[in-house]
């Protein structure tokens, strides 16, 4: 099985760098993805780590350690619509994904 | 344009009724996916297909059934067993491994 834990909350002001950690213990380890999710919404996707290291996209960059059993997303240039869920979710060898709680973001002006 | 579509957007039941929620998909991918979400919870895996008529259950699979007689459709029927239905549910699909999942908008399921 999987066990996934991200923190619950983080707030952080409009322009500022937030950094949600990830860390989790796994039967077996394909990926690790992070989607965003806004309230009342289906997640859509943000990043898919496979290898260690750090992958850049625009404002968001996600960073894997497989042998810590660690990730984080790094939100960057914070933005009011940037105010969602976060979820990090674990891609095990049987195509199943399984998800930690989220970690909701709160961005103040 | 292609995607994946879930209806209806909020459903409501009374307690001892069975009810079946649509997801299709003109993607052309193989697997699909069924979660709910609970407030403050993550998404938990209810069925998975990877295939055309064939389907593994999820880490909550009691008091739900599926079946994917197309490739197109995975439809999730809510039994009457299933103790505390009320959730949002989320149909996902995915072309093949290593690929986000992509997911419906989701149904908001309401049993009283």
């Amino acid at each position: 099985g999987q066990n996934i834990d991200q923190p619950t909350e983080m707030t952080a002001t409009e322009g500022a760098i937030v950094q949600i950690n990830c860390t989790y213990q796994t039967s077996g380890f394909n990926g690790l993805f992070w989607y965003q999710q806004h309230a009342g919404e289906a997640p859509t996707f943000l990043s898919y780590n496979v290898l260690d290291g750090l992958e850049e996209k625009g404002r968001f960059s996600s960073f894997l350690s497989r042998s810590k059993g660690y990730s984080y997303l790094l939100l960057k240039e914070l933005q009011m619509k940037d105010s969602a869920s976060y979820l990090c979710a674990v891609e095990s060898n049987d195509y199943k994904l399984s998800f930690g709680a989220g970690t909701t973001v709160t961005v103040r002006a | 344009d292609g995607g994946i579509t879930q209806s209806p957007k909020y459903l409501f039941r009374k307690e001892g009724q069975n009810v079946t929620l649509s997801c299709e998909q003109n993607l052309n991918h193989d697997a699909m996916y069924w979660y709910r979400q609970d407030p403050g919870q993550g998404l938990r895996l209810i069925y998975y297909s990877q295939i055309v008529n064939d389907f593994q259950k999820g880490d909550i699979a009691e008091g739900y059934s599926v079946s994917r007689e197309k490739k197109e459709s995975f439809p999730l029927t809510v039994t009457s067993a299933q103790k505390n239905p009320t959730a949002f549910y989320l149909c996902a699909s995915v072309g093949s491994r290593g690929y986000e999942q992509y997911f419906g908008p989701g149904t908001r399921l309401t049993v009283t």
